[in-house]
């Protein structure tokens, strides 16, 4: 198995860029997914391999990848999109996969 | 409409047996690989198993294997999770996941509202 790490908590204010990271060593060979959970919801996928955004998603939504650590953007933050984020990858064998412990996005 | 509907969610007790189902519509589900992903409460997500469409081979996490099973029947387009000899630890909302879909495989594209177990 593996971890991928993320911050417990990231705090911005409305109309301000968000960055939450994940690292862990498998991100350099395989991609990495994000998910948004609000409180008593489903996760929803908003950025699937490392950098696309599914269909419906906002634009302000992004993702990118540095070797080991991948990072997703909230850019212009809105209060709505104070929630969870989980970023999530799979072992090269897909065997396997493995979510970080989740970042909570509070918008001030 | 695409739509993942889990059931089967209950308390139990420590060492009991429970079986999870999930429906699935609006897609092919025989095509699709499936996955079952837990969150116990006020924690974060965990995966805990996978069956691609063919069910030919099944693959768990550490901490569920050799007690849980996963299993498919595609003429019911459900899915199941079989889980015995449960602990406290095993307490957590489970959530029914489709991968892949207009995705990637790798991608949990569609999410079930979930179903509680807890044990108690």
């Amino acid at each position: 198995s593996f971890d991928l790490t993320q911050p417990p908590s990231v705090s911005v204010s409305p109309g301000q860029t968000a960055r939450i990271t994940c690292s862990g060593d498998a991100l350099s060979k395989q991609y990495t997914y994000w998910y948004q959970q609000k409180p008593g919801q489903a996760p929803v996928m908003v950025i699937y391999k490392d950098n696309k955004r599914p269909s419906g998603i906002p634009e302000r939504f992004s993702g990118s990848s540095s070797g080991t650590i991948v990072t997703l953007t909230i850019s212009g933050v809105q209060a709505e999109d104070e929630a969870d984020y989980y970023c999530q990858s799979a072992d090269t064998r897909a065997t396997y996969w493995v979510f970080g412990g989740g970042t909570k996005l509070t918008v001030l | 409409q695409e739509q993942l509907v889990e059931s089967g969610g209950a308390v139990v007790q420590p060492g009991k047996s429970l079986k999870l189902s999930c429906v699935a519509s609006g897609f092919t589900f025989s095509s699709i690989t499936m996955h079952w992903v837990r969150q116990a409460p006020g924690k974060g997500l965990e995966w805990v198993a996978v069956i691609p469409y063919d069910a030919t081979r099944r693959y768990y996490s550490d901490s569920v294997k050799g007690r849980f099973s996963i299993s498919r029947d595609k003429s019911k387009k459900t899915l199941y999770l079989q889980m015995d000899n449960l602990g406290s630890e095993d307490t957590a909302r489970y959530y029914c996941v489709r991968a892949g879909g207009d995705y990637p495989p790798h991608a949990f594209d569609m999410w079930g509202q979930g179903t509680m177990v807890t044990v108690s």
